[in-house]
């Protein structure tokens, strides 16, 4: 099967703390791309983050840090000092090719609530 | 570049209804999708076009939907005889020739079936 897994589906947490937010994928794919979204009650999704599974460099975004690990098959998503601004459900998401065509697999999201 | 845009971005109809959707994605994008969203799931993959050229349809569509690109440009998806399973978010995303994994998502049409 080619899946993501977002094991969390709820997290509460208090402002300025760090919070981080599991995803666990499978692919029969060599070479695949691993997104994180962010969709705000507004219900965009917001594009954060892709990453190619060659590139296995950690990245930093202002508060936001990327951890992709091959040998686990995760790409876990973490938010330092975390403001209410935050406040969202996150998907993680994975291109999978099937039927011919390639198309975004999504996880079941998690909603992430910063309370002030 | 004003983003992609959906139209509406709520509708409210009756069981049994027929409701029609727009997409407009970024105009020099070539790639087009469209993506149900139910309460507390990821969004679903329902169908992709590239240019005018409907490449797949997910077997979440049913007979009842059917989606258009006619000009290669913006993308219809019409559902005959509303259920009210099918109340979801419906999302368009568009990619362009350069970047097929460059996504773009528009704000989706909510969709309420009563």
């Amino acid at each position: 099967a080619q899946k993501v897994t977002q094991a969390q589906t709820e997290i509460s947490v208090v402002e300025k703390e760090d919070v981080t937010l599991d995803c666990v994928y499978e692919t029969r794919d060599t070479t695949y791309y691993l997104f994180w979204y962010k969709q705000p009650p507004s219900g965009e999704l917001v594009f954060l983050i892709r990453r190619n599974s060659f590139d296995e460099q950690n990245e930093i975004s202002g508060r936001y840090s990327w951890n992709f690990q091959k040998s686990t098959s995760s790409f876990n998503f973490t938010i330092t000092a975390s403001q209410v601004v935050d406040s969202a459900v996150y998907f993680c998401a994975l291109v999978i090719t099937q039927g011919g065509s390639e198309k975004l697999v999504f996880g079941k999201g998690m909603k992430l609530t910063v309370n002030p | 570049d004003t983003g992609v845009s959906q139209d509406p971005r709520h509708k409210i109809t009756k069981r049994g209804q027929n409701v029609t959707f727009r997409c407009d994605p970024i105009s020099e994008h070539n790639r087009l999708y469209w993506y149900r969203q139910t309460l507390g799931q990821g969004p679903e993959f329902l169908t992709y076009f590239q240019n005018e050229a409907q490449l797949e349809k997910s077997r979440l569509l049913s007979d009842r939907f059917s989606a258009e690109r006619p000009k290669g440009s913006f993308s219809t998806l019409e559902i005959q005889r509303t259920e009210q399973g099918d109340s979801a978010m419906y999302l368009c995303a568009s990619s362009p020739p350069r970047d097929a994994y460059g996504y773009t998502f528009g704000s989706g049409t909510r969709l309420t079936v009563v």
